[in-house]
């Protein structure tokens, strides 16, 4: 367990249609990272927050939107969903920006 | 933004030898450079880093070089092993930035 929990751990829904998926970082550590990983394809940046804040964002769709709570859990927001958002959704936390990630075990989606 | 390229796309070996995983980046002012395994349908797992002020650094069998005049980084893995299999990710954060720019990723076969 890396201490960095993701639910659901499955996903499966239907086109137009719109999930959570929900990341609790690592006790202590203040940053949380976004990526998707395609079928064969590398880890894709798509949104961090820091305490609360969002402090960089890459390839999200605008469809796709994301928060940080005051209890420093994340949600990632998926809508309208299209057969090619099917991925799995890692989330990673750390304790700070310059440090390495702790990754989740990650959310499958499947969008049929 | 930073771009990361890993060589090879696949790596078979057998057991016993060697491996060498070869990634490049491209922006100079990049300063952290982790190495993460990915098993099977599992997450990402931090095997080792490097920060730019560090030529090598080395953990058991598992070793990582940096050229910062080249802009290239390397994995080795030495007396390779079958529970070595896995997909390999490289990365790459510059100081400025927040988030990891990951390589496409290695597979690595350790053949019995």
């Amino acid at each position: 367990d890396s201490g960095v929990t993701q639910t659901p751990k499955h996903l499966i829904t239907a086109t137009g249609q719109r999930v959570t998926l929900r990341c609790s970082p690592r006790s202590g550590d203040l940053s949380v990272y976004w990526y998707q990983q395609s079928l064969d394809q590398g880890l894709q940046f798509l949104i961090q927050y820091y305490n609360g804040e969002e402090r960089a964002k890459g390839n999200i769709l605008e469809r796709f939107s994301a928060q940080q709570f005051p209890d420093l859990h994340s949600e990632l927001n998926l809508s309208s969903l299209e057969l090619g958002d099917s991925a799995l959704y890692f989330c990673a936390s750390s304790v700070m920006e310059s440090y390495g990630y702790t990754f989740g075990s990650g959310t499958r989606l499947t969008v049929v | 933004g930073e771009n990361v390229e890993q060589h090879p796309s696949t790596l078979s070996v057998q057991e016993g030898d060697s491996a060498v995983i070869k990634c490049t980046y491209s922006d100079s002012a990049s300063n952290y450079f982790p190495w993460y395994k990915q098993e099977l349908g599992k997450r990402p797992q931090l095997i080792i880093d490097i920060r730019s002020n560090v030529g090598e650094k080395k953990d058991q069998r598992i070793a990582v070089t940096l050229n910062k005049t080249a802009k290239h980084f390397s994995l080795h893995i030495t007396e390779t092993q079958p529970e070595d299999s896995a997909v390999y990710f490289c990365a790459a954060r510059r100081g400025s930035a927040r988030q990891l720019t990951f390589g496409s990723g290695t597979q690595l076969t350790v053949l019995p």
